[in-house]
């Protein structure tokens, strides 16, 4: 049984530039969270979709924007990056219940 | 404002003695609480949670205490194991708000 995976691993991005991040959720969930996590800190919830909707947002710019597919994967998606956008982007997943989520090995993002 | 509080950035332990890592909360709209261990390059992974209406969550070798009158809350692992090591995160919820500490690295020391 996979679990939540996330793609890519790393990435590396200039200023200005948007970014893409992806995530598949554990088989059988069908709601997707996105966290950013900075050097340090604990995870920061930006978003939850479910049923192909934002649910919930957390204290998060426009710049940060998500999506979900059919299939109950999502995608991340941050416009116009800034140096402080640099982080651990985490996906996590779950069936309906909010607080029993499973994380992916999240994605490292590098804003240079 | 942080709503969920891990004081501690690091705790050390000898292998087999007892690990406490402590939590406080600010908001008392919170209604469940979950630990997470996290170790390098992986995502956080559930341990064990507990709701509000509840004081003590046992599962093995964790232990997990809520002082709702205090906000604050307990990790116990008893015994602590080498493989333990890893950061862990308090995380609280209420409603559709999920909030997560800052984390304590834990090492235990064989």
């Amino acid at each position: 049984d996979a679990g939540v995976t996330q793609s890519p691993t790393h990435l590396i991005k200039t200023r200005g530039q948007q970014v893409t991040l992806r995530c598949s959720p554990k088989s059988g969930h069908d709601t997707v969270s996105w966290y950013q996590q900075a050097l340090g800190q604990g995870p920061q919830f930006i978003f939850q979709y479910y049923e192909e909707e934002e649910r919930q947002r957390g204290n998060f710019p426009d710049r940060f924007s998500g999506h979900q597919f059919p299939n109950y994967s999502s995608e991340l998606n941050v416009n116009a990056l800034l140096l402080g956008d640099s982080a651990l982007y985490l996906c996590a997943s779950s069936l309906a219940r909010f607080y029993e989520q499973y994380f992916g090995p999240g994605t490292r993002l590098t804003v240079t | 404002d942080q709503q969920v509080k891990q004081n501690s950035p690091s705790l050390s332990v000898q292998e087999g003695r007892i690990s406490i890592l402590n939590c406080d909360y600010t908001n008392s709209m919170f209604d469940y609480f979950l630990w997470y261990k996290k170790y390098p390059a992986e995502g956080p992974t559930f341990l064990i949670s507990i709701s509000s209406i509840k004081d003590k969550n046992e599962d093995g070798r964790f232990t997990v205490f809520l002082n709702k009158s205090a906000k604050h809350l307990s990790l116990h692992i008893v015994p602590s194991q080498p493989g333990d090591s890893a950061v862990y995160f308090c995380a609280a919820f209420y409603g559709q708000n999920f909030v997560f500490g800052p984390g304590t690295r834990l090492s235990v020391l064989p």
